[in-house]
């Protein structure tokens, strides 16, 4: 009865494949996010869905795609993966759009590029 | 665009004492700030939060603080023991529409 659940937990791969990480929760909420997490712990959004609809999009790598095929499931696809792109990816959702509410995140899916 | 300045990033105290952790924003818009505590190799969680209509908050040992006016909010742990060691988060909710967090602060609690 996970909330929120990311898999895998953990990923390491070589550079230049491609990755998907993927999330679902089951807390009935309309929002959706991905966080990046760096080897300083800086928490950085990614992307937020709102309903399966793209309402954040922060200036990341165009090879990094997310896809939402419904409100309670929200996917993260990584293409031409690269040695910087190691870190630990957070899955969240909440009850309100954009974050002013409580974020409920998943376990996180660590990432290593070799 | 909006920047949430957090201090210390680190922190040490000895068990009983109190910890206090600062943080600053720079959206004048802001209403909602919230705090997580993220364990080593586990996820944030929220453990308390303040909008901006209220100055100050309680919970047991922890407590938030938000000067609206010099733009600057802080949260305390009374009494911390050792499972209060963790990576300390607040973040600010404003006119981006995106919860922006701090750079956290690593609290260690010695027995």
């Amino acid at each position: 009865d996970t909330a929120v659940s990311q898999t895998p937990k953990y990923l390491v791969t070589q550079m230049g494949n491609d990755k998907s990480i993927k999330c679902e929760q089951n807390l009935g909420h309309d929002t959706m996010y991905w966080y990046k997490q760096d080897s300083k712990k800086f928490l950085k959004i990614m992307f937020s869905y709102n309903n399966k609809e793209l309402i954040i999009n922060e200036t990341v790598p165009n090879r990094f795609s997310p896809k939402s095929p419904d409100k309670a499931h929200l996917n993260l696809h990584i293409n031409s993966l690269e040695l910087g792109d190691s870190a630990v990816y957070f899955c969240a959702s909440s009850p309100t759009r954009g974050g002013a509410g409580e974020l409920f995140f998943g376990e996180g899916s660590r990432l290593t590029v070799l | 665009g909006e920047n949430v300045e957090q201090h210390p990033s680190t922190l040490s105290v000895q068990e009983g004492d109190s910890a206090v952790i600062k943080c600053t924003y720079s959206d004048s818009a802001s209403n909602y700030f919230p705090w997580y505590k993220q364990e080593l190799g586990k996820r944030p969680q929220l453990i308390i939060d303040i909008r901006s209509n209220v100055g100050e908050k309680k919970d047991q040992r922890i407590a938030v603080t938000l000067n609206k006016t010099a733009k600057h909010f802080s949260l305390h742990i009374t009494e911390t023991q050792p499972e209060d060691s963790a990576v300390y988060f607040c973040a600010a909710y404003g006119n981006t529409g995106k919860l922006i967090f701090g750079q956290g602060t690593t609290l260690q609690v010695k027995p």
